[in-house]
Parts: C-alpha cells; structure tokens; sequence
C-alpha cells in the first residue's frame, strides 16, 4: 500500500541554520504530495503542497520539490526561525479511498536562539 | 469563529462513560474527517464524510460512533473506551471536488484521556 517515510527527529538547530527534512514515499502513480505543520496545541495546517513531477511547493520561506525519481519530497528552508519550532508532516493523496491522506511519523523541529 | 473549531479542547472520561467530540467547519467545505493522533504514530484516518455520507470507515471499533448531521457538523460519539484510544483526535474538513479537494483544513483537536 501507499506509504510515506520521514526522517526520525527531533532536528535541533540554532536559529538561521540551513533546514532539511528528508521525506520518501511508496505509492501507486503520482500522487498529490504536501508538507503540514504542526504548532504547539494546534491542529496540522497545510505548509504547501505539489501535484506533479518536478513541482516545487514553496510558502513562508520552506521549499519542496516533487522527485519522481528518487520518490522523494525533501523540505527545506534556508534560515529558520525560533518560530518555525514545530512538527512537521509529510503527506500524499492515496489512490484508495477518498481523499485519503497518508502521512508520515511527523519530525519534530526545535530551534534555538 | 473561522476556521475549524473543536469542542471539548480536553476530556477526560472513565471507561464505562459516554461522551461526544464536536467539530464545526465555517470554510463552506462538504467533506470531513476525523484522524486519531497517538504519540509516535502517524495519523490515522478513522471516517469521512461526503455531503453528510459516509464514505470511509478504516476498520474502526464500535467504540467509535461517527455522526454528520449537516456538511458543517460532526461528532464522534464515545463509549466503553479503552485507555489505548488515549490520543489526539483530530477533525479536518476540505472541498469533496475540484482541485482543491486534497487541501484539507484541521480543527486544534481534543486531547482524550481514558482512565
């Protein structure tokens, strides 16, 4: 079935350091790929999101590109912030069910002054 | 209120209670979720609802008993829980078509304790 594998956190960093969280996934086709954010005592809220090969989702500063061939969808963000302290979730449509999200374990990004 | 809400933000219940979860959409969406968070899990996808219809139930226990009474309400209805279903339940809502039909828009959740 259709899965999605994310890289085991937590990411500590100190503010202004290069981020990246590696995101791979199993799935029949091309699905429809997304990155969530999660921020203390809140629900998920969608970062951004790429429906093709070689998309690029970018918001707020973090990128990801759509890889069909290596099946991947790393995040990444230049300079990170104390506030970008959050958990962070891949995600992609499945091709069973209805609008079925699968997502990943979630990495948790905690980041220092 | 915008967004998605959810109602009671904590609970905690016995096994031999009975409780609801509400959720409440104002993002004019007709599809909605509920997923089950639990620490080092990824999220389960437990129903969804389409136009006030069931579309989806992954194999979840009679425990949990789902209720849509308009395309901006639901509930969870709880009752005779273990405390393995402990967790983060989360509910989220999106459009049922159109391109945008993948976006979907979570509430902040109910932390539930099961003792």
């Amino acid at each position: 079935g259709d899965s999605v594998t994310q890289m085991e956190g937590p990411v500590t960093l100190s503010e202004e350091a290069f981020l990246t969280i590696n995101c791979t996934y199993t799935a029949t086709g091309y699905p429809s790929l997304f990155w969530y954010v999660q921020y203390p005592g809140e629900g998920l809220q969608l970062l951004l999101k790429a429906t093709k090969a070689d998309d690029k989702g970018s918001n707020k500063g973090f990128e990801a590109t759509y890889r069909k061939e290596t099946t991947s969808f790393h995040l990444e963000k230049g300079s990170v912030q104390v506030s970008d302290s959050a958990v962070y979730f891949c995600a992609l449509i499945s091709s069973g069910g209805y609008n079925k999200l699968i997502f990943g374990a979630g990495t948790r990004l905690a980041v220092h002054p | 209120e915008t967004g998605v809400t959810q109602t009671p933000r904590h609970l905690v219940m016995g096994m031999t209670n009975k409780k609801s979860l509400k959720c409440e959409q104002h993002l004019g969406h007709n599809a909605m979720y509920w997923y089950k968070q639990s620490a080092k899990k990824p999220l389960e996808l437990m129903f969804v609802y389409s136009l006030e219809e069931r579309v989806e139930n992954n194999s979840v226990p009679s425990r949990f008993s789902p209720e849509c009474p308009n395309s901006s309400h639901l509930f969870l209805h709880l009752h005779t829980l273990q405390p393995e279903d402990s967790a983060l339940y989360l509910c989220a809502s999106s459009h049922g078509q159109g391109a945008s039909r993948y976006e979907q828009y979570f509430g902040p959740g109910t932390r539930l304790t099961v003792t």
